[in-house]
């Protein structure tokens, strides 16, 4: 199984960056997700991460160390809209293909 | 396209009372999968699917039971509902072939309240 660790809360002003860190420990990593969660509402899919480096699509960018297993979402020129819970989540191979752990997310709160 | 529906987005249940939540995708997605969130917790599987015939238990299965009979319905029966069973469930699915991210389509959810 995995442990997957990431902040609880994280405020920011709008226009400005956040990172947010996801840890995790697997015995086969076979990918990594972000999902974006508004309160009362379903996840949405944000980013994928299966190499390491960088993906960026638009105002978000995530990135992957497999070595360290550690990977971070970044949110850029903040909106109010952005406030959200944001769920990191593994796949390990060992454990059965398609198969996800999530992470308890990080609410991320904008303030004007 | 649908996506994901789920049905019924409310319900309250009384201690020991059944119900079934209902799962439909239209999106030919070979994976389902059924998770519960507890108020600020990230989200538990509690059974998933690979394909029509074929499911398999997650990290918290007691006390809940699926079948899929179908590749588009993945139902979620809750016999003799407990307390503990108040929460958010939500259905996803995907589509897994080779490799390529495979992200989730989540359905809505349904809220359930046990007294």
């Amino acid at each position: 199984g995995q442990n997957i660790d990431q902040p609880t809360e994280m405020t920011a002003t709008e226009g400005a960056i956040v990172q947010i860190n996801c840890t995790y420990q697997t015995s086969g990593f076979n990918g990594l997700f972000w999902y974006q969660q508004h309160a009362g509402e379903a996840p949405t899919f944000l980013s994928y991460n299966v190499l390491d480096g960088l993906e960026e699509k638009g105002r978000f960018s995530s990135f992957l160390s497999r070595s360290k297993g550690y990977s971070y979402l970044l949110l850029k020129e903040l909106q109010m809209k952005d406030s959200a819970s944001y769920l990191c989540a593994v796949s390990d191979r060992t454990d059965s293909w398609g198969k996800f752990q999530f992470g308890a997310g990080t609410q991320v709160v904008v303030t004007p | 396209n649908a996506g994901v529906t789920q049905t019924p987005k409310f319900r309250i249940l009384k201690i020991g009372q059944s119900m079934t939540l209902q799962c439909t995708q239209d999106m030919n997605h070979n994976y389902m999968y059924w998770y519960r969130q507890d108020p600020g917790m990230g989200l538990k599987l509690i059974y998933y699917s690979v394909g029509a015939g074929i499911t398999d238990k997650g990290e918290v299965p007691n006390g809940y039971n699926v079948s899929r009979s179908t590749t588009e319905d993945f139902p979620l029966r809750l016999e003799l509902a407990a307390p503990s069973q108040t929460s958010v469930y939500f259905c996803a699915s995907s589509y897994l072939q080779g490799v390529g991210s495979y992200e989730q389509y989540f359905g809505p959810g349904t809220r359930l309240t046990v007294t």
